[in-house]
C-alpha cells in the first residue's frame, strides 16, 4: 500500500462550485499534513498545512484532517478557473525529519 | 512567507557539459534541502537529501557521482549534473524547510534542463 494515496482524477468542476480533493494515508503517526498546488510546467506551491483534527481554512480553502480515519481533504469553494492545477497531498515520513512522501496528485479542472 | 530561490530557470547545452543548479533559502535557515526530478506529466522524484556541512542521502537508483550535491552553508545547496546527456533533460527542483519537526518543504522555480 502507498504511503499517501490521491485519486489521480481529472475533477471536473464547473466554475463557482466547491471542488473536494481527497487523500488517504497509511502512516497513523503522521503528525502533519501539507497541500500542494502544482501548475503545469512549475512548481509545487505550498497552499495549506495542517496537523490536528477538524477543519482548518485560509480565504477559499479548507483543509480537513480525519486522524481516525486517516484522510485529509482539500475544499476548494468557489472554483475558479485558475485554480485549474494538479494538488499534491503530503506527509512526512516517519523518521525521515522533513522528508515528505508526495501522493500522485488530483488534477483539477475548472471549467467555465 | 518563506522563500526559496532557485538559479538558473532554464539551462540548454550540449551532450558532455556539466550544469550547476543553485538552490538558495532566502529568509531562513535550513540544514537539510532536498532535490526533484520531474519528467513531463509524472510525478515529483525525490533525488537527494542535502545536508548541511555533510554528505547526500541520495535516493535508490539516483548515481551520486552524476549528480553532485553541495549544501556548504546553511542556506546554499547545489546540484551538479555532471558530463550531461540528452536522457538528464528534466525538470530539477529543490526544496527546503525550516529545522524542527513537521516542517513544510517550500519549492524553488525549478529549473528545466534541456541537453542536445
Amino acid at each position: 500500500q502507498k504511503e499517501v494515496e490521491q485519486n489521480s482524477g481529472p475533477l471536473s468542476v464547473p466554475e463557482g462550485a466547491i471542488a473536494s480533493l481527497n487523500c488517504t494515508y497509511s502512516d497513523r503517526v503522521s503528525q502533519s499534513f501539507f497541500w500542494y498546488r502544482q501548475y503545469s510546467g512549475k512548481s509545487p506551491e505550498l497552499i495549506m498545512s495542517i496537523y490536528s483534527n477538524g477543519d482548518k481554512e485560509d480565504g477559499r480553502f479548507t483543509a480537513q484532517l480525519n486522524k481516525a480515519s486517516q484522510y485529509v481533504s482539500l475544499l476548494i469553494r468557489d472554483s475558479q478557473p485558475s485554480d485549474s492545477a494538479t494538488y499534491l497531498c503530503a506527509a512526512p515520513l516517519t523518521g525521515g525529519g522533513n522528508k515528505l512522501t508526495f501522493g500522485t496528485g488530483t488534477q483539477l479542472k475548472v471549467e467555465l | 512567507g518563506a522563500v526559496v530561490s532557485q538559479h538558473p530557470s532554464r539551462v540548454i547545452c550540449k551532450s558532455g557539459t556539466s550544469v550547476k543548479i543553485e538552490c538558495r533559502s532566502l529568509d531562513f535557515q535550513a540544514t537539510t534541502m532536498f532535490w526533484y526530478r520531474q519528467f513531463p506529466k509524472k510525478s515529483l522524484m525525490l533525488m537527494a537529501t542535502s545536508n548541511e556541512g555533510s554528505k547526500a542521502t541520495y535516493e535508490q537508483g539516483v548515481e551520486k557521482d552524476k549528480f553532485l550535491i553541495n549544501h556548504a552553508s546553511l542556506t546554499l545547496s547545489t546540484l551538479t549534473v555532471t558530463s550531461a546527456h540528452p536522457e538528464d533533460s528534466s525538470f530539477y527542483i529543490c526544496s527546503a524547510s525550516r529545522d524542527g519537526n513537521n516542517q513544510p518543504q517550500h519549492f524553488g522555480d525549478g529549473t528545466r534542463l534541456s541537453i542536445l
